[in-house]
């Protein structure tokens, strides 16, 4: 079945340093979501890409969407304490569902 | 933001008994819901997806008779664990899509801690 997968699985970094978590799917994608969950809580929804090649912007964080439609990226600049929480991608497949596939996920930890 | 209520945030049961988490879109309709399961540290893992007035659409490897699902209206979704046991153990997590406004994005539920004795 259908994989998407992120690396890293875990991430430390200083406050101030940059973070980036990739997101790969076995297959193609029709859109591609980014959603955060702080410990102890639920997802919340960040952004959603669709097009190829997209880029969108959100204050620090950058988001891709790759060319073939099978990865993505989230970049985040200058991290901060605030940052901290997991990472997941959840992609669409094109055969026209609408079930999300979640990625494994980043764990970001930011360091005062 | 469109709100989705889950109920109850966790539940202690015994093994063998049946417990049944609620889903609710508050304010916006939700023609599909999605129930995930999500182990510590770990990914939300798909097991269902709930459309309103159809049989559910079931993961490879997810028991259906295990897990049964209702999408009786447009804002309630159910996850019903027959016969639970310790392994049943873990988070439950559903999520409601919403077209149009918020663009079809996914909101979730605050989630459901299940722990069966």
């Amino acid at each position: 079945g259908q994989q998407v997968m992120q690396i890293p699985q875990y991430q430390h970094v200083q406050e101030g340093e940059d973070f980036t978590t990739y997101c790969n799917s076995s297959t193609t994608l029709s859109n591609i979501q980014w959603y955060k969950q702080r410990p102890g809580g639920h997802p919340v929804f960040l952004i959603q890409l669709v097009k190829s090649g997209e880029v969108k912007k959100q204050k620090r964080l950058t988001f891709q969407f790759g060319e073939a439609k099978k990865n993505s990226s989230l970049h985040i600049t200058a991290t901060q304490t605030t940052d901290v929480g997991t990472y997941f991608c959840a992609g669409t497949p094109t055969s026209g569902t609408y079930k999300y596939i979640f990625g494994t996920g980043t764990r970001l930890k930011v360091l005062a | 933001g469109a709100v989705v209520s889950q109920h109850p945030s966790w539940v202690i049961c015994k093994s063998g008994t049946s417990v049944k988490i609620e889903c609710r879109s508050l304010d916006f309709q939700a023609t599909t819901m999605f129930w995930y399961r999500q182990f510590p540290k770990q990914s939300l893992m798909l097991m269902a997806t709930s459309n309103e007035g159809s049989k559910a659409t079931y993961e490879q490897g997810v028991e259906k008779d295990k897990f049964l699902i209702n999408h009786a209206s447009l804002t309630l979704s159910t996850l019903t664990v027959t016969s639970a046991h310790p392994e049943d153990s873990s988070f439950y997590i559903c999520s409601a899509r919403s077209t149009g406004t918020y663009n079809e994005k996914l909101f979730f539920g605050s989630g459901t801690q299940l722990s069966v004795l």
